[in-house]
């Protein structure tokens, strides 16, 4: 049973414009969400989380956006660079479990094209 | 510059050959974790370890071992009890606090097939 879901395996846009990641989880005790981007052949690197006392968080080209009401997560990058290409995991715990109760989605293959 | 150092990068091995991945971390960070990636799957937790001298069965520890004698150290034995080891392989760390999540840093992965 999925906890966390990522049902779009790839997304491609174009250099400029947004690409939005999506992500549902299933447990209502999640508490605290991570995006990790990942290289093909390297390990993941964090990117931002959210905690579930917000709806929203920014850094820079990166917002994530959090509806609890509606279990949903997503992940909007603003303008996409073709250095963004990569592997995006979604990644959600309970604040009682500790980051080895990290559960992860199957990840977003993201292409942004020149 | 502080991190996370796994070896070998590419690993090939025999079937019912036992062998060992390197996980070496300078961050001074209590707990480590092992992850094994399969294309199209999440990352899946094999063990992880909050304190030296103690560690955890994640969620598909089946066919490996692991051992924490040292702060920065987290080597994974891949056994040949492990049926389907082809797969790439994370080690982490992060600093554990009880009762919370924090942002886990990966290393750069150690690819095993196994011929």
């Amino acid at each position: 049973d999925q906890q966390v879901k990522q049902n779009s395996p790839s997304l491609s846009v174009q250099e400029g414009r947004i690409s939005i990641l999506n992500c549902d989880y299933t447990n209502s005790m999640f508490d605290y969400f991570l995006w990790y981007k990942k290289y093909p052949a390297e390990g993941p690197t964090f990117l931002i989380s959210i905690s579930s006392i917000k709806d929203k968080n920014e850094d820079g080209r990166f917002t994530v956006f959090l509806n609890k009401s509606a279990k949903h997560l997503s992940l909007h990058i603003v303008p996409s660079q073709p250095g963004d290409s990569a592997v995006y995991f979604c990644a959600a715990s309970a604040s009682s479990g500790g980051s080895e109760k990290l559960v992860f989605g199957k990840g977003t293959k993201l292409t942004v094209n020149p | 510059d502080g991190g996370i150092t796994q070896s070998p990068k590419y690993l090939f091995r025999k079937e019912g050959q036992n062998v060992t991945l390197s996980c070496e971390q300078n961050l001074n960070h209590d707990a480590m974790y092992w992850y094994r990636q399969d294309p199209g799957q999440g990352l899946r937790l094999i063990y992880y370890s909050q304190i030296v001298n103690d560690f955890q069965k994640g969620d598909i520890a089946e066919g490996y071992s692991v051992s924490r004698e040292k702060k920065e150290s987290f080597p994974l034995t891949v056994t040949s009890a492990q049926k389907n080891p082809t797969a790439f392989y994370l080690c982490a760390s992060s600093n554990y606090r009880q009762g919370a999540s924090g942002e886990l840093f990966f290393g750069e992965g150690s690819r095993l097939t196994v011929l």
